[in-house]
């Protein structure tokens, strides 16, 4: 099995641009996930397959692979886009589901 | 429009077992389309998977919790189930059931939908 690090927090000021890195410490390379999630709430899908971003989801939001790094990027970061983030991906046989541990985005 | 709402009791004592339902509304949970699974998120934690059902039946469990957990299909009531034997007060989370897709020819699987949680709490 590996595991998925993420930064436990990012902060930025409204309107720059934060970026959220998902390393996994070991291949196999699998496609990767997002979720976003507001206090008190479920989780919500911003990005799946590495990049892809879901209907409903504003522009702002993307996401990017590089080697065994998957960063999600917000640009022109907004008040409502406070919350944490969570990658996601599972192992090379798509069996066993696994997370990272969340970072959550502060906006100043 | 689909929806998913968890139910059942809000608090389990310790050495029991958790007991939730899943209630799937909008479409019915024997589709070979997707997968059902169950997630959890201690306070102020993470999301750890719990595992999956499938509309066959079959199962994948977390390994780290795969000797204390059963997942059912109550096809009729288009409802699925989880069962956590031998709770501690380390079962204490959120509890939430989702909609798993896969990726076609990709082995991988993501999250599309899922309930709101419902609050589970082990303590006598």
């Amino acid at each position: 099995s590996y595991e998925l690090t993420q930064p436990p927090s990012v902060s930025v000021y409204p309107g720059q641009t934060a970026r959220i890195t998902c390393s996994a410490d070991a291949l196999p390379k699998q496609y990767a996930y997002w979720y976003q999630q507001k206090p008190g709430q479920a989780p919500v899908l911003v990005i799946y397959k590495d990049s892809e971003r879901p209907s409903g989801i504003p522009e702002r939001f993307s996401g990017s692979s590089s080697g065994t790094t998957v960063t999600l990027t917000i640009s022109g970061v907004q008040a409502e886009d406070e919350g944490d983030y969570y990658c996601q991906s599972a192992d090379s046989s798509g069996t066993y589901v696994l997370f990272g541990g969340g970072t959550k985005l502060t906006a100043l | 429009q689909v929806q998913l709402q968890e139910s059942g009791p809000g608090l389990v004592e310790p050495s029991q077992t958790l007991s939730l339902t899943c209630t799937v509304s909008g479409d019915s949970i024997s589709t070979d389309t997707y997968y059902w699974s169950w997630i959890r998120q201690p306070a102020g934690k993470g999301l750890e998977w719990i595992g999956r059902i499938y509309a066959s039946g079959s199962t994948n469990y977390n390994p780290s919790l795969k000797s204390r957990v059963t997942m059912s299909l109550d096809t009729s009531r288009n409802q699925f189930s989880l069962n956590l034997h031998s709770v501690t007060a380390a079962d204490t989370a959120v509890y939430y059931c989702a909609r798993e897709r896969e990726v076609p020819a990709a082995l991988s699987v993501y999250f599309d939908l899922w309930g709101r949680g419902t609050l589970v709490t082990v303590s006598s």
